[in-house]
């Protein structure tokens, strides 16, 4: 069956300008996480949603970024007046609940020059 | 704060070796993860551990959990080139289920 998708797969764009990265998680899947792989840091968590909610965002690395997510399906990632420390992979995963196996999807790759 | 520490980061093997790889967590957790990155891609899950004791095995790799130690462990088996990849472990950072992850195990199998 059809896995995680994100769209784009890659991202350039211009520091302070602003960015949505989209997250399509496998269908039937209530709990959605995102996490961002950069060099330095690793592999971070940001926030997850179990279906609309996101009840915990304390994982954002800083009010520029927000997450919202639709029909308990689709979730949009966004981040504001980029900078070029937001330069990393940002990974979707969904799992059927919450502490169940996380599928992953490819990646959104942004580079903000 | 939860702390996950892979060692080693780098491992270069020999086709047909055997090897392992070691994770370390430093607060109690029941759940630990084991995926494969291959370069460019994504995550791929390999094994979820849920009890102290845990093992399982697929193929060339076998992964084992021994909670009150706070470590579980990937080996392999008699190498191949395939297996190459970065080798991540994970453990729940709270009852959301986020996954807190170590560095990563660069593995390069060569013939």
């Amino acid at each position: 069956g059809a896995g995680v998708s994100q769209s784009p797969s890659n991202k350039v764009t211009e520091k302070g300008k602003d960015v949505e990265l989209r997250c399509d998680p496998i269908s039937g899947h209530t709990a959605l996480y995102w996490y961002r792989q950069s060099l330095g840091q690793g592999l971070e968590f940001l926030i997850y949603f179990q279906g609309n909610s996101a009840p915990d965002k304390s994982g954002l690395p800083s009010d520029r970024f927000s997450a919202e997510r639709t029909g308990g399906s689709v979730s949009t990632l966004t981040i504001q007046r980029t900078q070029q420390e937001d330069s990393a992979v940002y990974l979707c995963a969904s799992s059927f609940s919450l502490r169940a196996t996380q599928y992953f999807g490819p990646g959104t790759r942004l580079t903000v020059l | 704060e939860l702390k996950v520490e892979q060692n080693p980061l780098f491992l270069s093997m020999q086709e047909g070796k055997n090897y392992t790889i070691y994770c370390n967590y430093s607060t109690t957790s029941d759940r630990l993860y084991w995926y494969r990155q291959d370069p460019g891609k994504s995550l791929e899950s390999l094994f979820v551990l849920l009890s102290n004791g845990a093992v399982k095995q697929e193929g060339r790799l076998m992964a084992s959990l021994d909670t009150k130690a706070r470590l579980s462990t990937l080996h392999i088996t008699a190498a191949v080139h395939d297996l190459s990849a970065t080798y991540f472990c994970a453990v729940e950072g709270g009852s959301q289920g986020n996954l807190i992850f170590g560095k990563g195990t660069k593995l390069s199998v060569k013939p």
